[in-house]
């Protein structure tokens, strides 16, 4: 099966810009998460779907960071305006339900430069 | 979730077993252990998963003491490309609980 698509596969940008990130999950995963991983930390969750709504955001700073997913299917994480602390690896993955006895598929995430 | 705990690193040598321990004295009785890893620039991996019983797969086996306390992942002959941060984590394996990661076992395989 295809993996999860992420794209741009980098990105620089300056403080105080805007920036968008796009994610296709695996067909017919309900499940959508939302990673931000800072170099040398493990990943850390901002936002989870189960299909077109949201289940949990408390990780999100919602004062700059929005994220969608129409249709249930992608997913868009903007950043708005971008802060130098917010560079790091953007990771999406999905899975087919919430139960972790189905395992989480990750894609290769978006990093993400602010200058 | 539980808290976990793992080595900041290890080495292991090419073609031998590798032996990834982590400690997780406080795991509830319906929480499950499960390892991921993460090769350089690439998203984490599903390894495995297990609640009580030892597990295997094409992968690797876990090894889960009898108290749940603590257990280890186990790569039963370590290539090089096995060099990666590998994460266990303990939640529950139902409902929308998270998949929380720690600062993992940075693993590093010598030739």
């Amino acid at each position: 099966e295809a993996g999860v698509a992420q794209s741009p596969r980098y990105k620089i940008i300056e403080k105080r810009q805007s920036v968008a990130f796009w994610c296709n999950p695996i067909s017919g995963h309900a499940t959508l998460y939302w990673y931000q991983q800072i170099l040398g930390q493990g990943p850390k969750l901002l936002i989870q779907f189960q299909n077109n709504g949201v289940v949990d955001d408390s990780q999100l700073p919602k004062d700059r960071f929005s994220a969608e997913r129409l249709k249930g299917v992608d997913s868009t994480l903007k950043i708005q305006p971008a802060k130098l602390e917010d560079s790091a690896v953007y990771l999406c993955a999905s899975s087919l339900q919430a139960t972790l006895n189905y395992g989480y598929t990750f894609g290769s995430g978006t990093r993400l430069t602010v200058v | 979730d539980a808290k976990t705990t793992q080595p900041t690193s290890m080495d292991c040598a090419e073609g031998r077993a590798a032996n990834l321990p982590c400690n997780h004295s406080t795991i509830s009785g319906n929480e499950y252990v499960y390892w991921y890893r993460q090769i350089h620039s690439q998203g984490p991996q599903y390894i495995i998963h297990g609640l009580k019983n030892n597990e295997t797969n094409e992968m690797a086996s876990l090894i889960i003491t009898e108290d749940r306390k603590s257990s280890t992942l186990i790569l039963p002959h370590a290539t090089l490309r096995d060099t990666a941060v590998y994460y266990c984590i303990v939640r529950v394996g139902f409902g929308n609980e998270k998949l929380t990661f720690g600062t993992g076992t940075r693993l590093t395989i010598i030739p």
